[in-house]
């Protein structure tokens, strides 16, 4: 079945830093990717849509300038938190849409649990 | 009143026990997703349907799409099956964009 990774799996960061968290579609190319943030005993919440080669949509609320994305290829898209601030903290999870379908087929990463501190 | 609504919210039970998680939702959809969420926070996609019924193992995920209701079962549950079960409709038909229910946070005892 589809794969889609995350990188890293959790980390750790002092307030004020930027981290860089990787979503990859391994045995399968995606056009969108879509970035979510989960908080404790909470549902997903849906930050952004990201489609390859343009710029991201982000939703309602959602910060473009901290939360910066880039989908530069059909596996892999980025998420970059600047300037992390202890409410950052959270699990943020990424998922990736088949190419060559046309039906709602998503397949979800593992996530990232990010600590600021 | 959310767009999806899952029931019960909490559910404990002991091995062996056949699971029911129930799932509504109020918008028009062409599919719907059952995922897996392990205390870790890792995410199971689980299915995807769009009408009749599915099966995997031990799992069974049911919709009916005139009723907009799914449920999601275990059968044979095992204390491994503990997790929250989310279910995910599109925002709109046919969009990309998921709503998500509540979650339903599953314990099974041995």
């Amino acid at each position: 079945g589809a794969v889609v990774s995350q990188h890293p799996s959790w980390v750790i960061c002092k307030s004020g830093t930027s981290v860089k968290i990787e979503c990859r579609s391994l045995d399968f190319q995606a056009t969108t990717m879509f970035w979510y943030r989960q908080f404790p005993k909470q549902s997903l919440m849906l930050m952004a849509t990201s489609n390859e080669g343009s710029k991201a949509t982000y939703e309602q609320g959602v910060e473009k300038d901290k939360f910066l994305i880039n989908h530069a290829s059909l596996t892999l898209s980025t998420l970059t938190v600047t300037s992390a601030h202890p409410e950052d903290s959270s699990f943020y999870i990424c998922s990736a849409r088949l190419a060559r379908t046309s039906t709602d087929t998503q397949y979800f990463g593992p996530g990232t649990r990010l600590t600021v501190l | 009143k959310n767009e999806v609504e899952q029931s019960p919210q909490n559910l404990t039970a002991q091995e062996g026990e056949f699971i029911t998680i129930n799932c509504s939702y109020s918008v028009g959809i062409s599919a719907l997703h059952w995922l897996q969420q392990h205390p870790g926070g890792g995410i199971v996609s689980l299915f995807m349907l769009s009408s009749g019924k599915k099966k995997h193992g031990r799992l069974i995920a049911t919709i009916n799409i005139q009723e907009k209701h799914s449920s999601l079962h275990i059968t044979a549950s095992h204390p491994r099956d503990s997790a929250v079960y989310i279910c995910a409709v599109p925002r709109i038909q046919g969009a990309q964009k998921l709503v998500f229910g509540q979650g339903t946070r599953l314990t099974i005892n041995p």
